[in-house]
Protein backbone atom coordinates (compact mmCIF):
# COMPACT_ATOMS: atom_id res chain seq x y z
CA UNK A 1 0.00 0.00 0.00
CA UNK A 2 3.03 1.95 0.41
CA UNK A 3 4.87 1.61 -2.64
CA UNK A 4 5.61 3.85 -5.56
CA UNK A 5 6.59 1.69 -8.47
CA UNK A 6 8.63 3.50 -11.06
CA UNK A 7 10.02 2.62 -14.20
CA UNK A 8 12.29 2.64 -16.38
CA UNK A 9 14.87 1.64 -14.47
CA UNK A 10 17.48 3.32 -16.80
CA UNK A 11 16.82 5.03 -20.24
CA UNK A 12 18.89 6.44 -23.12
CA UNK A 13 17.83 9.60 -25.03
CA UNK A 14 19.32 11.25 -27.86
CA UNK A 15 20.15 15.46 -27.14
CA UNK A 16 17.00 16.78 -27.81
CA UNK A 17 14.57 14.24 -27.40
CA UNK A 18 11.73 14.00 -24.88
CA UNK A 19 12.28 11.72 -21.54
CA UNK A 20 9.38 9.80 -20.35
CA UNK A 21 9.55 8.50 -16.74
CA UNK A 22 6.88 6.61 -14.97
CA UNK A 23 5.35 6.11 -11.54
CA UNK A 24 2.54 4.22 -10.15
CA UNK A 25 1.66 4.39 -6.26
CA UNK A 26 -1.39 2.37 -4.39
CA UNK A 27 -2.19 4.72 -1.71
CA UNK A 28 -4.70 6.72 -2.70
CA UNK A 29 -4.60 9.06 0.27
CA UNK A 30 -1.17 10.23 -0.94
CA UNK A 31 -1.82 14.18 -1.65
CA UNK A 32 1.98 15.02 -3.13
CA UNK A 33 4.37 13.82 -5.35
CA UNK A 34 7.31 15.38 -6.07
CA UNK A 35 10.12 14.68 -8.60
CA UNK A 36 13.83 14.70 -7.25
CA UNK A 37 17.10 14.93 -9.91
CA UNK A 38 20.02 13.80 -8.25
CA UNK A 39 23.67 13.44 -9.62
CA UNK A 40 26.20 11.32 -8.34
CA UNK A 41 28.02 12.43 -4.96
CA UNK A 42 25.20 14.83 -4.87
CA UNK A 43 21.83 15.12 -2.26
CA UNK A 44 18.26 14.99 -4.74
CA UNK A 45 16.83 18.66 -6.16
CA UNK A 46 13.53 19.09 -6.17
CA UNK A 47 12.97 19.57 -9.48
CA UNK A 48 8.89 19.70 -10.10
CA UNK A 49 5.86 18.58 -7.96
CA UNK A 50 1.94 18.15 -8.15
CA UNK A 51 -1.35 17.27 -5.80
CA UNK A 52 -3.93 15.57 -6.77
CA UNK A 53 -6.27 18.23 -7.80
CA UNK A 54 -4.36 19.28 -10.97
CA UNK A 55 -3.46 16.67 -14.25
CA UNK A 56 -0.44 18.93 -15.69
CA UNK A 57 2.08 21.06 -14.42
CA UNK A 58 4.64 22.18 -16.43
CA UNK A 59 7.73 24.40 -15.24
CA UNK A 60 10.09 24.94 -18.10
CA UNK A 61 11.08 21.79 -20.08
CA UNK A 62 9.78 19.64 -17.10
CA UNK A 63 5.95 18.94 -16.83
CA UNK A 64 4.31 15.85 -14.77
CA UNK A 65 1.21 14.60 -15.97
CA UNK A 66 -1.26 13.15 -13.32
CA UNK A 67 -3.77 10.58 -13.30
CA UNK A 68 -5.41 10.04 -10.56
CA UNK A 69 -7.78 7.43 -11.76
CA UNK A 70 -5.22 5.34 -12.80
CA UNK A 71 -2.83 6.12 -10.06
CA UNK A 72 -0.21 7.33 -12.35
CA UNK A 73 2.47 9.96 -12.80
CA UNK A 74 5.04 10.64 -15.02
CA UNK A 75 7.59 13.43 -15.78
CA UNK A 76 8.14 14.19 -19.19
CA UNK A 77 11.78 16.23 -20.18
CA UNK A 78 11.60 17.95 -23.35
CA UNK A 79 14.65 19.17 -25.40
CA UNK A 80 16.52 16.35 -23.04
CA UNK A 81 20.26 17.67 -22.84
CA UNK A 82 23.28 15.63 -21.80
CA UNK A 83 23.71 18.20 -18.92
CA UNK A 84 20.20 16.34 -17.77
CA UNK A 85 21.94 13.13 -17.62
CA UNK A 86 21.51 12.04 -13.61
CA UNK A 87 19.13 9.68 -11.64
CA UNK A 88 15.08 10.84 -11.21
CA UNK A 89 13.10 10.03 -8.08
CA UNK A 90 9.44 10.12 -8.01
CA UNK A 91 8.17 10.16 -4.69
CA UNK A 92 4.49 10.48 -2.72
CA UNK A 93 3.30 11.81 0.43
CA UNK A 94 0.54 12.68 2.84
CA UNK A 95 0.79 16.67 3.62
CA UNK A 96 -2.66 17.30 5.07
CA UNK A 97 -4.77 15.93 7.04
CA UNK A 98 -4.29 14.91 10.83
CA UNK A 99 -3.12 11.45 10.01
CA UNK A 100 0.15 13.15 7.62
CA UNK A 101 3.53 12.41 8.70
CA UNK A 102 5.37 14.27 5.87
CA UNK A 103 7.45 10.87 4.88
CA UNK A 104 8.83 10.73 1.01
CA UNK A 105 7.89 7.11 -0.33
CA UNK A 106 10.46 7.34 -3.24
CA UNK A 107 10.32 5.03 -6.49
CA UNK A 108 13.44 3.08 -6.88
CA UNK A 109 14.77 5.47 -9.63
CA UNK A 110 15.68 6.04 -13.34
CA UNK A 111 18.87 6.33 -14.51
CA UNK A 112 18.67 8.78 -17.27
CA UNK A 113 21.91 9.10 -19.86
CA UNK A 114 21.48 12.02 -22.61
CA UNK A 115 23.62 11.17 -25.70
CA UNK A 116 25.06 13.83 -27.37
CA UNK B 1 18.14 30.86 0.16
CA UNK B 2 16.99 26.72 0.13
CA UNK B 3 19.82 25.64 1.47
CA UNK B 4 20.68 22.55 3.76
CA UNK B 5 24.26 22.30 4.97
CA UNK B 6 25.53 18.94 6.14
CA UNK B 7 29.14 18.47 7.63
CA UNK B 8 31.60 16.76 7.35
CA UNK B 9 31.06 15.99 3.95
CA UNK B 10 32.92 12.70 4.25
CA UNK B 11 33.53 10.37 7.05
CA UNK B 12 35.58 7.35 7.94
CA UNK B 13 35.16 5.43 11.04
CA UNK B 14 35.91 2.60 12.67
CA UNK B 15 33.41 0.08 14.16
CA UNK B 16 34.47 1.78 18.32
CA UNK B 17 34.22 4.90 17.35
CA UNK B 18 31.79 7.77 18.47
CA UNK B 19 30.84 10.20 15.65
CA UNK B 20 28.49 13.05 15.17
CA UNK B 21 27.09 13.96 11.53
CA UNK B 22 25.81 17.60 11.74
CA UNK B 23 23.23 19.17 9.48
CA UNK B 24 21.78 23.19 9.45
CA UNK B 25 18.90 24.91 7.76
CA UNK B 26 17.92 28.68 8.00
CA UNK B 27 14.37 28.38 5.69
CA UNK B 28 12.42 28.49 8.75
CA UNK B 29 11.30 25.15 8.59
CA UNK B 30 10.14 23.07 11.77
CA UNK B 31 10.27 19.46 10.26
CA UNK B 32 13.56 18.24 9.67
CA UNK B 33 14.61 14.15 8.72
CA UNK B 34 17.41 11.92 8.53
CA UNK B 35 17.55 9.66 5.41
CA UNK B 36 20.06 6.67 4.81
CA UNK B 37 20.76 6.11 0.90
CA UNK B 38 22.66 2.94 -0.27
CA UNK B 39 24.37 2.87 -3.81
CA UNK B 40 21.55 3.03 -7.03
CA UNK B 41 19.02 3.19 -4.19
CA UNK B 42 16.59 5.24 -3.21
CA UNK B 43 16.76 7.54 0.36
CA UNK B 44 15.41 5.45 3.23
CA UNK B 45 13.54 7.70 6.16
CA UNK B 46 15.05 7.00 9.53
CA UNK B 47 13.84 9.56 11.66
CA UNK B 48 11.36 13.11 11.64
CA UNK B 49 11.63 15.51 14.04
CA UNK B 50 8.27 17.95 14.11
CA UNK B 51 8.86 21.48 16.46
CA UNK B 52 11.90 19.83 17.50
CA UNK B 53 10.58 16.63 18.63
CA UNK B 54 11.04 13.54 17.55
CA UNK B 55 7.69 12.19 15.59
CA UNK B 56 8.69 9.24 13.87
CA UNK B 57 11.40 6.40 14.24
CA UNK B 58 11.45 3.83 11.08
CA UNK B 59 12.78 1.39 13.68
CA UNK B 60 16.86 2.69 13.25
CA UNK B 61 19.02 0.61 15.74
CA UNK B 62 20.11 2.78 18.69
CA UNK B 63 23.91 3.23 17.39
CA UNK B 64 22.30 5.65 15.59
CA UNK B 65 21.02 8.40 17.56
CA UNK B 66 19.26 11.60 16.39
CA UNK B 67 18.91 15.04 18.54
CA UNK B 68 17.37 18.59 17.49
CA UNK B 69 19.02 20.97 19.19
CA UNK B 70 17.03 23.94 18.39
CA UNK B 71 14.79 24.61 15.27
CA UNK B 72 18.38 25.48 12.83
CA UNK B 73 20.10 22.17 13.52
CA UNK B 74 19.63 18.68 13.33
CA UNK B 75 22.56 15.91 14.32
CA UNK B 76 22.93 12.53 14.33
CA UNK B 77 25.13 10.70 16.63
CA UNK B 78 26.74 7.19 15.67
CA UNK B 79 28.33 4.84 17.93
CA UNK B 80 29.27 1.24 17.22
CA UNK B 81 27.94 1.07 13.84
CA UNK B 82 28.98 -1.90 10.98
CA UNK B 83 30.23 -1.61 7.95
CA UNK B 84 27.06 -2.03 6.31
CA UNK B 85 26.16 1.15 7.77
CA UNK B 86 28.16 2.84 5.28
CA UNK B 87 26.03 4.74 3.17
CA UNK B 88 25.24 8.52 1.78
CA UNK B 89 22.97 9.83 5.39
CA UNK B 90 21.12 13.28 3.84
CA UNK B 91 19.56 15.32 6.20
CA UNK B 92 16.36 17.35 4.87
CA UNK B 93 13.77 19.81 5.79
CA UNK B 94 10.57 21.04 5.08
CA UNK B 95 7.81 22.93 6.38
CA UNK B 96 5.68 21.00 8.68
CA UNK B 97 3.00 19.27 6.38
CA UNK B 98 0.30 21.46 4.77
CA UNK B 99 -0.19 22.84 1.65
CA UNK B 100 3.90 24.23 1.31
CA UNK B 101 6.02 21.50 2.04
CA UNK B 102 8.82 20.78 -0.63
CA UNK B 103 11.57 19.02 1.19
CA UNK B 104 15.14 19.92 1.03
CA UNK B 105 17.52 18.00 0.86
CA UNK B 106 21.20 18.54 1.90
CA UNK B 107 24.81 17.33 -0.35
CA UNK B 108 24.62 14.57 2.48
CA UNK B 109 27.58 12.69 4.38
CA UNK B 110 29.32 10.03 2.65
CA UNK B 111 30.12 7.78 5.52
CA UNK B 112 32.74 5.00 5.53
CA UNK B 113 32.69 2.40 8.47
CA UNK B 114 36.04 0.34 8.74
Amino acid sequence: QQQVKQSPQSLIVQKGGISIINCAYENTAFDYFPWYQQFPGKGPALLIAIRPDVSEKKEGRFTISFNKSAKQFSLHIMDSQPGDSATYFCAASKVTGSSNTGKLIFGQGTTLQVKP
Amino acid sequence: DTEVTQTPKHLVMGMTNKKSLKCEQHMGHRAMYWYKQKAKKPPELMFVYSYEKLSINESVPSRFSPECPNSSLLNLHLHALQPEDSALYLCASSQVWGTNTEAFFGQGTRLTVV
